[in-house]
């Protein structure tokens, strides 16, 4: 069975410091990750997603996450966040065949602060 | 381009009462169709998919039911709220196998009392 563990469920940070969302998963296959964004009593959004190829991905405002296959992690990194990226934060991994279903670890809350 | 909208957006129910949840996909054919729910401090719990009309696979054992009546329609019912139904529910789609995204809905936020 796949399991996706998020390491910390809360992580506070200033505005413009860094931040790191740990993600840990574990497969014996091949399998799909996916980061997404949760806001207050909305849906989730994809952040960005790892199939293939290239081990780091980057999202289109500044996230990236790197597939590490040996630590079975894929972790979430941002330089410098800002008080728009507080949110939820989902790590998920993909499979399936005729259908894709996923596994999502428990969430990480991100609040950043002034 | 595609839509998924769920309604309502909120609901209070008292215990016991039924319920029904609707969620409708627009601008796609034959998606994947999901349940989730998002209990407190909890991440998301799986509770039913549908690879077609009324073809419906349970995840975990429940107080709850689906069903998929068309195509784009899938439907969330309780006959009998229990206390422990109160969360935040989110439908979802998608096409293709692995590696394809799901989409979310924005949620009905059910409190059960």
């Amino acid at each position: 069975a796949q399991s996706v563990t998020q390491l910390d469920s809360q992580v506070p940070v200033f505005e413009e410091a860094p931040v790191e969302l740990r993600c840990n998963y574990s497969s014996s296959v091949s399998v799909y990750l996916f980061w997404y964004v949760q806001y207050p009593n909305q849906g989730l959004q994809l952040l960005l997603k790892y199939l293939s190829g290239s081990t780091l991905v980057e999202s289109i405002n500044g996230f990236e996450a790197e597939f590490n296959k040996s630590q079975t992690s894929f972790h979430l990194r941002k330089p410098s966040v800002h008080i728009s990226d507080t949110a939820e934060y989902f790590c998920a991994v993909s499979r399936g065949r005729n259908f894709n279903k996923f596994y999502f670890g428990s969430g990480t809350k991100l609040n950043v602060k002034p | 381009s595609q839509t998924i909208h769920q309604w309502p957006a909120t609901l209070v129910q008292p215990v016991g009462s039924p319920l029904s949840l609707e969620c409708t996909v627009e601008g796609t054919s034959n998606p994947n169709l999901y349940w989730y729910r998002q209990a407190a401090g909890r991440g998301l719990q799986l509770l039913f998919y549908s690879v077609g009309i009324g073809q419906i696979s349970s995840e975990v054992p429940q107080n709850l039911s689906a069903s998929r009546p068309q195509d784009r329609q899938f439907i969330l019912s309780s006959k009998k709220l229990l206390l422990s139904d109160s969360g935040f529910y989110l439908c979802a789609w998608s096409v293709g196998g692995a590696g394809y995204e799901q989409y979310f809905g924005p949620g009905t936020r059910l409190t059960v009392t």
